[in-house]
Order: structure tokens, then C-alpha cells, then sequence
């Protein structure tokens, strides 16, 4: 399978406890997103990468909120110091880049804070 | 800013009935405009998209869509529906240099035989 893999497919914790989730982008991609999606709603957009660096960051990506992409290649999003409203779907999409190309979503990581 | 407003949160039709989910965007250069879909436990997959050109576009499963920039919508089709078409469909407009997307609410789309 040489689709967008995201890990893990469901993650529950404590309000309060830090949780890091993992992306596999598709392997030629050099452009990564992280969105989120909360019950109702449609994806909303986080961050993303160009190669290694971000580029750009949402104001919903609050300081307990950090992703990276060490080599340009997978990415990790941490969320420390959880809190109920954290409680979401968070996908990550790949592209090759290019103008109006179309975004490659994985599954997504299921978080539920208690 | 922009922004897509799909006005149906849920629609219900008949197996083989034609479908039309509506959908408006706010940008303020020639917009990128796509479709997806999303099953339960599934990503997001891509229907189709309006880039330039033809401004009717065809998609994958049988789904077609219309870009009218005078009333800047983009309404995806079909003409005759399937059970397994039941699914989420979100509406979504490609905004500024990194190509990311911005997402409508979503219709759910409920078939009955």
C-alpha cells in the first residue's frame, strides 16, 4: 500500500497527558498537512510542510500543539497537556506540490481525551 | 478569507434517483475547486476537481460537477444513484500558495431502496 499512513488509528487518554501521533506521507510528496475534524464538521487546516520546513501554521494550532518533519519525510504531530476539546479526528494529507494539485488523505488518528 | 458553505447537512434519496449536493465558495482569485468523499473508517477520497478550462467537470464513480462563477458554486451530480454512493461529501476550495484546502461542513448523503 503506498497510501498516506497515519498512527495510530485510535489513541484515548487522560486531560492533561501528552499524546504524538505519526504521518507516512506518499514517498515522492515533499508537501504534508495535518487538519482536524471535529463530529459536524468538514477538515480544517493546521500546518504543513514543504520538505522539512513549515510553512505555515494555523491560529488553531495553539502552543501545546507542535509538528515536525525532521528529514522531509514522515511527520509527527504532538499535543501536550491534552484537554477535552483536543477530542477529534486529526489527518494528514500529502501532494507532490504542484498548483492545484489534489491532497492524498490517510485514515486518520482518532483522539478522545477523557 | 475563504470560505465554502454546503447549505444541506443531510440528504436523503432514492436508489436510482438523480442527486444534486450544493455548494458556494468565497475566494477572490479563479478558485481551485474539488469534491471528496468520505465512507466510515475511510480517508478522504478525491470525486473530482475544477482547476480551468471546462467548467463541467467529470469525476470517478459516475459524479459530475458545474462551476458557475456568477453564482460561485459548484454543485456536484449524479444522475443515477447507488446504495454505496451513501457517504459524507465535502466540498472544498484550494486558497493561497500552499495549496491547502478549505473544507465545507459536508452533506450526508442517506440512499433508501
Amino acid at each position: 500500500d503506498t497510501g498516506v499512513s497515519q498512527d495510530p488509528r485510535h489513541k484515548i487518554t487522560k486531560r492533561g497527558q501528552n499524546v504524538t501521533f505519526r504521518c507516512d506521507p506518499i514517498s515522492e510528496h515533499n508537501r504534508l498537512y495535518w487538519y482536524r475534524q471535529t463530529l459536524g464538521q468538514g477538515p480544517e487546516f493546521l500546518t504543513y510542510f514543504q520538505n522539512e520546513a513549515q510553512l505555515e501554521k494555523s491560529r488553531l494550532l495553539s502552543d501545546r500543539f507542535s509538528a515536525e518533519r525532521p528529514k522531509g519525510s514522515f511527520s509527527t504531530l504532538e499535543i501536550q497537556r491534552t484537554e477535552q476539546g483536543d477530542s477529534a479526528m486529526y489527518l494528514c494529507a500529502s501532494s507532490l506540490g504542484r498548483v492545484g494539485e489534489k491532497l492524498f488523505f490517510g485514515s486518520g488518528t482518532q483522539l478522545s481525551v477523557l | 478569507a475563504q470560505s465554502v458553505t454546503q447549505p444541506d447537512i443531510h440528504i436523503t434519496v432514492s436508489e436510482g434517483a438523480s442527486l444534486e449536493l450544493r455548494c458556494n465558495y468565497s475566494y477572490g482569485a479563479t478558485p481551485y475547486l474539488f469534491w471528496y468523499v468520505q465512507s466510515p473508517g475511510q480517508g478522504l477520497q478525491l470525486l473530482l476537481k475544477y482547476f480551468s478550462g471546462d467548467t463541467l467537470v467529470q469525476g470517478i464513480k459516475g459524479f459530475e460537477a458545474e462551476f458557475k462563477r456568477s453564482q460561485s458554486s459548484f454543485n456536484l451530480r449524479k444522475p443515477s444513484v447507488h446504495w454505496s454512493d451513501a457517504a459524507e461529501y465535502f466540498c472544498a476550495v484550494g486558497a493561497g500558495y500552499g495549496n491547502k484546502l478549505v473544507f465545507g461542513a459536508g452533506t450526508i448523503l442517506r440512499v433508501k431502496s
